[in-house]
């Protein structure tokens, strides 16, 4: 079974909301989670390193006020696309490596803004 | 600079044919390579991992590794349509896990 829960799995919103993605391990602690983004027929883009305590890191481009992330516990971590606009819609997948090497990916959140 | 290059296909074969997936990386220090497979609208899923210089066989799949011309690949044997997918090469720098573009395989029945 799945080892890292995303949720949700689809969302639509209109122009101006902010959407929360959540991301879950289920039977182990991440100290780090990572969030990708993928358009259609494109590969994954990392967009920022989740660290549980402590703020997020950014990858170079990555707007941190527009994608917050919070990693409020060694299980959780969630990303908040503020203020979304259609540019914003995209495939967001979240993965957590357990042990040192496995990375285990959610299974993605396709976010739509109208 | 850490990159991971892939011809992004597409890449199309018949089934039963071996597939041969590609993938090179920019820097030496590099510790861990995987192999991804993503179906359209999916999240990735590992394929094979492999650590050090040589084959690593595990059923249809064998990916080979050489350190020394940051080479890592992958062969599929005996393709099958459900084969067709994109293919992501991986590559970790301690935490720190790139992605190739992303290879897409075509298997005809």
């Amino acid at each position: 079974g799945a080892v890292v829960s995303q949720h949700p799995s689809r969302v639509i919103c209109k122009s101006g909301t902010s959407v929360k993605i959540e991301c879950r391990s289920l039977d182990f602690q991440a100290t780090t989670m990572f969030w990708y983004r993928q358009f259609p027929k494109k590969s994954l883009m990392l967009m920022a390193t989740s660290n549980e305590g402590s703020k997020a890191t950014y990858e170079q481009g990555v707007e941190k006020d527009k994608f917050l992330i919070n990693h409020a516990s060694l299980t959780l971590s969630t990303l908040t696309v503020t203020s979304a606009h259609p540019e914003d819609s995209s495939f967001y997948i979240c993965s957590a490596p357990r042990g040192n090497e496995k990375l285990f990916f959610g299974s993605g959140t396709q976010l739509s803004v109208l | 600079q850490k990159e991971v290059e892939q011809n992004s296909g597409p890449l199309s074969v018949p089934e039963g044919a071996i597939a041969s997936l590609n993938c090179t990386y920019s820097d030496r220090g590099s510790q861990s390579f995987f192999w991804y497979r993503q179906y359209s609208g999916k999240s990735p899923e590992l394929i094979m991992s492999i650590y050090s210089n040589g084959d690593k066989e595990d059923g249809r799949f064998t990916a080979q590794l050489n350190k020394a011309s940051q080479y890592v690949s992958l062969l599929i044997r005996d393709s099958q349509p459900s084969d067709s997918a994109t293919y992501l090469c991986a590559v970790t720098w301690g935490n720190d896990m790139r992605f190739g573009a992303g290879t897409r395989l075509t298997v005809k029945p």
